[in-house]
């Protein structure tokens, strides 16, 4: 199947700083890439859609002031935590979508967020 | 009424059974439902999807989709320890969003 990386993998940041998380298609063009969220033994919680070159669609409820991304590229996506709080502790998943045949979606394998 | 639903388990099963799982979704104009295996600590892995009605068999996984009731379900057919984990299913109701179920958990016991 498809890849896609994420990094990094676990990050420790102090209360009101901020974090970059990478998504990164490695071997196929992705216009679409989605952030997800999920708390521990919950499921997965689509944070928002991003559109290479446009604006993200962020979910209800998602502060998009507070969770910046960027799609800059066909095969890159960042998500950025701003000002992080220790209620922002979670596993932040990225996926991208491969349209054709399947229209599968696939995902990178996770960052672990901790925010002391 | 959630849009994707499924039973939280776990679902124990023996060694060399079939484990069966299923999910629900409410909406009508779903097209393409997909099921994900995800380890604890890890992301999901995708297993299967599946777009028409009937069955879907893959190795020892068998997606079984009945459009008219709503109901999509995996068949694991020899499971194994390793198989132990929670199984997400994910609907695709319209445009490429995926909308996720809260995901069964299976222990197969040898």
């Amino acid at each position: 199947g498809a890849v896609v990386s994420q990094h990094p993998s676990w990050v420790i940041c102090k209360s009101g700083t901020s974090v970059k998380i990478e998504c990164r298609s490695l071997d196929f063009q992705a216009t679409t890439m989605f952030w997800y969220r999920q708390f521990p033994k919950q499921s997965l919680m689509l944070m928002a859609t991003s559109n290479e070159g446009s604006k993200a669609t962020y979910e209800q409820g998602v502060e998009k002031d507070k969770f910046l991304i960027n799609h800059a590229s066909l095969t890159l996506s960042t998500l950025t935590v701003t000002s992080a709080h220790p209620e922002d502790s979670s596993f932040y998943i990225c996926s991208a979508s491969v349209w054709g045949s399947g229209n599968t979606i696939y995902f990178g394998e996770g960052s672990w967020l901790t925010v002391v | 009424q959630k849009e994707v639903e499924q039973n939280s388990g776990p679902l124990s099963v023996p060694e060399g059974a079939i484990a069966s799982l299923n999910c629900t979704y409410s909406d009508q104009g779903s097209q393409s439902f997909f099921w994900y295996r995800q380890y604890s600590g890890k992301s999901p892995e995708l297993i299967m999807f599946i777009y028409s009605n009937g069955d879907k068999e893959d190795g020892r996984f068998t997606a079984q989709l009945n459009k008219a009731s709503q109901y999509v379900s995996l068949l694991i057919r020899d499971s194994q320890p390793s198989d132990s984990a929670t199984y997400l299913c994910a609907v695709n109701p319209r445009g490429d969003k995926l909308i996720f179920g809260t995901g069964t958990r299976l222990q197969v016991f040898p």
